[in-house]
């Protein structure tokens, strides 16, 4: 079971950015996948759950910015990030929730630079 | 919303025991879970719902929670304990994840 992020890079402010995390060995259909982001030197901050339903939620501060969604097809979920300001400036980590709303499953984070 | 707070530093000599705490409001209500983090790799869970390990976890570490505070416990500590360790909860009331800010351990 793994999973691989990608698409992060530098952006400008006010910028579009759309990660993609990739699942082997597991459904993400039948999955609760979450975005979680840590700063640069800072903790780790929730941004989003996709659970298997379709139900989205997200975190105060990306609430209206960021969107979540997946491709059965390609067992991939994507994160949508729009008008990006700096402080969305961190690595991107793709986590599966494994009961009780616990991650035991991480992928390896793609880094956004968000800088003019 | 809801706040988990972790020290900002846990300090222990190679072989004694470490505590980190992590506390939130009524944090006994919720179930807390643990991820260690060493140095440019992701978090990895070490501890879910309070007490339990996942499989390859070592019995050195162990976990509870109680009132207004959950604790992470490292015993006979290693050297290759020395990470970043983060507490996180699930705010039921606003669906949104909640993690600490984090803790990190240095073994002396």
């Amino acid at each position: 079971e793994q999973l691989v992020e990608s698409g992060g890079g530098l952006i400008q402010p006010g910028g579009s950015l759309r990660l993609s995390c990739v699942a082997s060995g597991f459904s993400v259909s039948d999955s609760y996948l979450s975005w979680v982001r840590q700063a640069p030197g800072k903790g780790l901050e929730w941004v989003s759950i996709l659970y298997s339903g379709g139900t989205s939620y997200y975190s105060d501060s990306v609430k209206g910015r960021f969107t979540v969604s997946r491709d059965s097809s390609k067992n991939t979920v994507y994160l949508q990030l729009n008008s990006l300001r700096a402080d969305d400036t961190a690595v991107y980590y793709c986590a599966r929730e494994g009961g009780a709303r616990a991650f035991d499953l991480w992928g390896r984070g793609t880094l956004v630079m968000v800088s003019s | 919303s809801y706040k988990l707070t972790q020290p900002l530093s846990v300090s222990v000599a190679l072989g004694q025991t470490a505590r980190i705490t992590c506390g939130g409001d009524d944090i006994e209500s919720k179930n807390v879970h643990w991820y260690q983090q060493k140095p440019g790799q992701a978090p990895i869970l070490v501890i879910y719902r309070d007490s339990y390990r996942p499989s390859g976890i070592p019995e050195r570490l162990s976990a509870s929670n109680s009132g207004n505070t959950a604790t992470l416990t490292i015993s006979r500590a290693q050297a290759g304990d020395e990470a970043d360790y983060h507490c996180q909860v699930w705010d039921s009331s606003t669906a949104q994840g909640v993690f600490g800010g984090g803790t990190k351990l240095t073994v002396l």
